[in-house]
């Protein structure tokens, strides 16, 4: 069976740090990968996506993450975070093929402070 | 750019009535789902639609659950008989077609209060 493991339910950086979010997944298959985020009140806004090529894949708001299927994780990072970035962030799978239902981790939430 | 709409944004409820959420996907999408959220838990899918029809569900998705597309535009799920257990957020997502790595578009939610 599929899971999703978000490593750290809460991340705090500093405003101008890195931020880096872990997630690792388990599957039989070669899944594809989403980011999602969440700010307060809102629904869930897709961050950037894994399917197939290039394993680096940039995203909006200037977050990218890396596929690496040795590790089995598609960790999320920014190099500068900003006060905006505050969110919660969803590392989620589908398997290629089917009806394609979303697999979530369990979030992240990311406090950035001044 | 186009946009899933759902309401209404929160609907409090009594244990034991029925509830309708709206969803309004966009519009050229052919897959629809529903998944919910429950306050400080992961999102879980409960639901997938395709071709008028369900395509996968979870088993949260029981007997007390329903989901409809009435006319050309609207995609509802129905809660029968609510229990205090679903309380959650509730998003509805759309997706154009199944192929690979296309992504699912949600929307804002739907907060469920029962009491």
């Amino acid at each position: 069976a599929q899971s999703v493991t978000q490593l750290g339910s809460h991340v705090s950086v500093s405003e101008g740090a890195l931020v880096l979010l872990r997630c690792n997944y388990s599957s039989s298959v070669p899944p594809y990968l989403f980011w999602y985020v969440q700010y307060p009140n809102q629904g869930l806004q897709l961050l950037l996506k894994y399917t197939t090529g290039a394993t680096l894949v940039k995203g909006i708001n200037g977050f990218e993450a890396e596929f690496k299927k040795s590790e089995t994780s598609f960790h999320l990072t920014k190099p500068s975070a900003h006060m905006s970035d505050a969110a919660e962030y969803f590392c989620a799978v589908i398997l290629s093929g089917g009806y394609n239902k979303l697999i979530f981790g369990a979030g992240t939430r990311l406090a950035v402070h001044p | 750019e186009p946009e899933v709409t759902q309401t209404p944004s929160h609907q409090v409820t009594q244990m034991g009535q029925e509830v309708i959420l709206r969803c309004v996907p966009i519009s050229n999408h052919l897959y629809f789902y529903w998944y919910r959220q429950i306050l400080g838990q992961k999102v879980e899918f409960l639901v997938s639609f395709y071709n008028n029809e369900i395509s996968e569900k979870s088993e949260i998705f029981d007997d007390q659950f329903s989901v409809e597309r009435p006319d050309g535009s609207n995609f509802t799920l129905k809660i029968r008989s609510t229990k205090l257990e679903d309380s959650a957020m509730y998003f509805c997502a759309s997706r154009r077609d199944k192929q690979g790595g296309q992504p699912q578009h949600f929307g804002d939610g739907t907060r469920l209060s029962i009491l």
